[in-house]
């Protein structure tokens, strides 16, 4: 069972440029959320999507930044018209699915290896 | 959300046993503790997850006081390889999902 994918690694853009992130989540999954990891800092939430619904984007920047997760196909992080602040990690995870309280299920979420975003 | 307190660095050597405390004074009724571990250039790895007392599987362990103000997530005979960075997280099951906050972690450095 491949764990979860992202590509491409390392995406450079010059500013004003659109950058778009895929994740394919762990086979099963239904939810994927993204964060973001600043240099020297711990990662920060964006947002969680499940299959055609965005659940909770209180992470999200108000402008530039959209997210997807269609019924086929990755969800995709776009970032428009990129500025140099927006260079950092991105991280993609998935669960299987939302974990309701009293659930005794561990809490786990499954990190991609990330996508390096610079901009020039 | 719960913030959490742990120290930014810590430095040990092979074979030792290594205790990392992370405070978090407002931990709610339903919130878990989970810990995470990083490598450079990778995605966080889950580590162990844990309500109260005590959990322990086959790469840790974690303490939970009565009061679950603190945990404690213990690496018995660290070897150069548990090097990275370790985050506490707290957080519920409650509300809009199941999204993870993350601190500023504790960079474990493990020496010969």
């Amino acid at each position: 069972n491949a764990g979860v994918m992202q590509n491409p690694r390392h995406l450079v853009r010059r500013r004003g440029q659109e950058a778009r992130l895929r994740c394919s989540p762990m086979k099963g999954h239904s939810h994927v959320y993204w964060y973001r990891q600043l240099p020297e800092e711990g990662l920060k939430f964006m947002v969680y999507l499940q299959k055609e619904n965005i659940i909770d984007e209180s992470g999200m920047p108000k402008e530039r930044f959209s997210a997807e997760f269609p019924k086929e196909g990755p969800s995709i992080l776009r970032i428009q018209q990129v500025v140099r602040g927006d260079s950092a990690a991105y991280f993609c995870a998935s669960s299987p699915r939302k974990f309701l309280a009293g659930d005794s299920s561990y809490n786990e979420q499954f990190f991609g290896p990330g996508t390096r975003l610079t901009v020039l | 959300l719960a913030k959490t307190t742990q120290p930014i660095s810590m430095d040990s050597y092979e074979g030792q046993e290594v205790n990392i405390t992370c405070s978090h004074n407002n931990i709610a009724t339903n919130d878990y503790i989970t810990w995470y571990q990083q490598f450079p250039s990778q995605g966080p790895r889950f580590i162990i997850q844990g309500y109260k007392t005590k959990v322990t599987n086959e790469v840790a362990s974690l303490f939970i006081p009565a009061d679950r103000k603190s945990s404690t997530l213990s690496l018995p005979r660290v070897s150069l390889s548990d090097t990275a960075v370790y985050y506490c997280l707290v957080g519920g099951l409650t509300g809009g999902g199941n999204k993870l906050t993350f601190g500023t972690g504790t960079q474990l450095k493990v020496e010969l």
